[in-house]
């Protein structure tokens, strides 16, 4: 499976303030997604972000609040915009390591809290 | 729209004693069926999986049965050990790259 990192490991913001969260991957994968876990909650598809393109929005999410990069095949930044206590919540981002075989492994997650 | 429901939120077993969680999908075109077991604070971890044309898988202590025609899945875990305690998900895949999660069963397993 593949070895996926994430930055910040956790981070403590202000509400009106913008984060950056960065996934890497230590192989080119096509696909790379980003969910959240609200605390005691299941993941919730984000967003899927695939390389030279446009990241795919899924409903209740937008590009505004959460704009995402895709510059190459191993890394992908997700961006919590102006950001409210409602944003806390952890941001994990996965890969699928073979395209076609469906299986998906996580990054360790970004465990954000807004004040 | 697509919907995968998972029972029980909860479950509490003694040791030695085996688990069933069990999953609903809305989905006929679901093909791909993964449990993921996340332990406080950390990352979901694959567990085990099967795919729509197969009944049954098991790895060790852990098998997964799957009824296509009732649309159910469940993940049986026997002999249960303390660190079998965690979160597991399970999840459809209805034939896109998409991941629809259950809600989760936090398992204790009591020594």
């Amino acid at each position: 499976s593949a070895v996926i990192s994430q930055k910040p490991s956790r981070d403590i913001c202000q509400r009106g303030t913008s984060l950056t969260i960065q996934c890497q991957v230590d192989s080119q994968v096509t696909m790379m997604f980003w969910y959240r876990q609200q605390p005691g909650q299941s993941l919730t598809l984000i967003a899927t972000a695939n390389q030279g393109s446009e990241a795919t929005y899924e409903s209740g999410f937008v590009i505004d609040k959460f704009p995402i990069s895709r510059p190459n095949l191993t890394f992908s930044t997700l961006t919590v915009s102006n950001m409210s206590p409602e944003d806390s919540s952890i941001y994990l981002c996965s890969v699928e390591a073979d395209r076609g075989i469906h299986e998906q492994f996580f990054g360790p997650g970004t465990r954000l809290t807004v004040l | 729209g697509e919907n995968v429901e998972q029972h029980p939120s909860t479950l509490s077993v003694q040791e030695g004693d085996s688990a069933v969680i069990k999953c609903t999908y809305s989905d006929s075109a679901s093909n791909y069926f993964p449990w993921y077991k996340q332990e406080l604070g950390k990352r979901p971890q694959l567990i085990i999986d099967i795919r729509s044309n197969v009944g049954e898988k098991k790895d060790q202590r852990i098998a997964v049965t799957l009824n296509k025609t009732a649309k159910h899945f469940s993940l049986h875990i026997t002999e249960t050990q303390p660190e079998d305690s965690a979160v597991y998900f399970c999840a459809a895949n209805p034939g896109t790259y998409k991941y629809i999660f259950g809600t989760g069963t936090r398992l204790k397993v009591l020594a």
